[in-house]
């Protein structure tokens, strides 16, 4: 079966960069798009960018300059690099897969806490 | 980028209620639209793809309608595991954009 499952750091600085992980088994990476996603605490979810093992991506403009998806389909993993982080940008961070660039999100890691502070 | 207003922010329910929750769109999606639940400490999951198309495994009391603008997730019989948040989701252009949410709780 498909699933996905985030890693990173819990602890981020302000300023630093936050770096996630997303493994993906039961499927090849190389097949769909894969996405991340966030949710501050208490809050909505915020699209945040995908990647398709070609390397064509698609970022959400409001992160656009900070944001980096990469993708490694030997591991069959992609990845997130936020750099220049705030306290804003606490959130449990989500990825999840689409059949398309632009579609429905069918199969979504737990998620991962990541929380900005000093 | 399209804004997603969902109504209501939230409703209070009982088991076998009928219950409907609305999305609109600040410009026309063309059908792109998603249903998603979500609990309490999980990740959401999909119920609802193209305004109507239920995701396999979702029980058929969920159904979702809708076009240009304004779309409706509908649960035609609430049973006690549907008490949860709800998110309309827009995939007709980039940035993807998900309504505020409509926490469904037990009246």
């Amino acid at each position: 079966q498909v699933q996905l499952q985030e890693s990173g750091p819990g602890l981020v600085k302000p300023s630093e960069t936050l770096s996630l992980t997303c493994t993906v088994s039961g499927v090849s990476i190389t097949t769909f798009y894969f996405n991340w996603i966030r949710q501050p605490p208490g809050k909505g979810l915020e699209w945040i960018g995908n990647i398709y093992h070609s390397g064509i991506f698609k970022y959400n403009p409001s992160l656009k300059s900070r944001v980096t998806i990469s993708i490694d389909t030997s591991k069959n993993q992609f990845s997130l690099k936020l750099n220049s982080v705030t306290a804003s940008d606490t959130a449990m961070y989500y990825c999840a897969r689409g059949d398309y660039s632009d579609y429905a999100l069918d199969f979504w890691g737990q998620g991962t806490q990541v929380t900005v502070s000093s | 980028d399209i804004q997603m207003t969902q109504s209501p922010s939230s409703l209070s329910a009982s088991v076998g209620d009928r219950v409907s929750i609305t999305c609109r769109a600040s410009q026309g999606i063309s059908n792109s639209l998603a249903w998603y639940q979500q609990k309490p400490g999980k990740a959401p999951g999909l119920l609802v793809y193209a305004t109507s198309r239920l995701e396999t495994g979702v029980p058929s009391r969920f159904s979702g309608s809708g076009s240009g603008t304004d779309y409706t997730l509908t649960i035609t019989s609430l049973q006690p595991e549907d008490f949860a948040t709800y998110y309309c989701q827009q995939y007709y252009s980039t940035p993807q954009t998900f309504g505020q949410g409509t926490k469904v709780d037990m009246k």
